[in-house]
């Protein structure tokens, strides 16, 4: 079935080092990807997003490209800070009435 | 221009009790999801719903659960007769048309259920 898959964390860094959580997704089609973040007692807010092959989303100094070929979407970002502690989760977009398909979120803590 | 707004943030219940939680989406939104967050899981989907319908309830419960977003007011996720497997975040999210690429989803803050 159709599923997003994220690395388990938590996912614990020093300030400044470099970032890479993964994602991967299965779904039939050519789906829209996004990686929201969720900051403690916060709802969901979009980070970046990127709709085809190639597609490069960008935000806040987090990057992540749609790799159709391995069917990947995987965040990074290259000097990460205490503020960036959250839960991040990847998701597709499949259109219709469904909404997001999310993962199961990734907790990122980064220690000073 | 006010963001999404949920309440209760916390809700507590006893076992047997009723939970209403609600959502204001977005002014100018009249697409509204919910979501439920269980410990260690991600966001579940449970319905999708625009003014006066249900567009698709495939992710909710068949019993105990129902949502309504009416005509005036905020939508309304109803939970009967909670059971302590029900203490989630329950998210609301709304959107300017039906969520796409170029209509993104804006959540709520979310409401914690507790059932005791």
């Amino acid at each position: 079935g159709n599923s997003v898959t994220q690395m388990e964390g938590p996912v614990t860094l020093s300030e400044e080092a470099f970032l890479t959580i993964n994602c991967t997704y299965t779904a039939t089609g050519y789906p829209s990807l996004f990686w929201y973040v969720q900051y403690p007692g916060e709802g969901l807010q979009l980070l970046l997003k990127a709709t085809k092959a190639d597609d490069k989303g960008s935000n806040k100094g987090f990057e992540a490209t749609y790799r159709k070929e391995t069917t990947s979407f995987h965040l990074e970002k290259g000097s990460v800070q205490v503020s960036d502690s959250a839960v991040y989760f990847c998701a597709y977009l499949r259109g219709g009435a469904d909404g997001l398909t999310f993962g199961k979120g990734t907790h990122l803590i980064i220690q000073p | 221009n006010a963001g999404v707004m949920q309440n209760p943030r916390h809700l507590v219940r006893r076992r047997g009790q009723e939970a209403r939680l609600r959502c204001s989406p977005m002014k100018g939104h009249s697409h509204v999801y919910w979501y439920r967050q269980l410990p260690e899981e991600g966001l579940k989907f449970m319905v999708y719903l625009q003014k006066e319908n249900i567009i698709d309830e495939s992710g909710m419960p068949k019993e105990r659960f129902s949502a309504e977003f009416p005509k005036e007011g905020p939508s309304i996720l109803r939970i009967q007769q909670v059971v302590r497997g029900d203490s989630a975040a329950y998210f609301c999210a709304s959107s300017l048309e039906t969520s796409s690429y170029n209509s993104p989803l804006h959540f709520g803050n979310g409401t914690r259920l507790t059932v005791t």
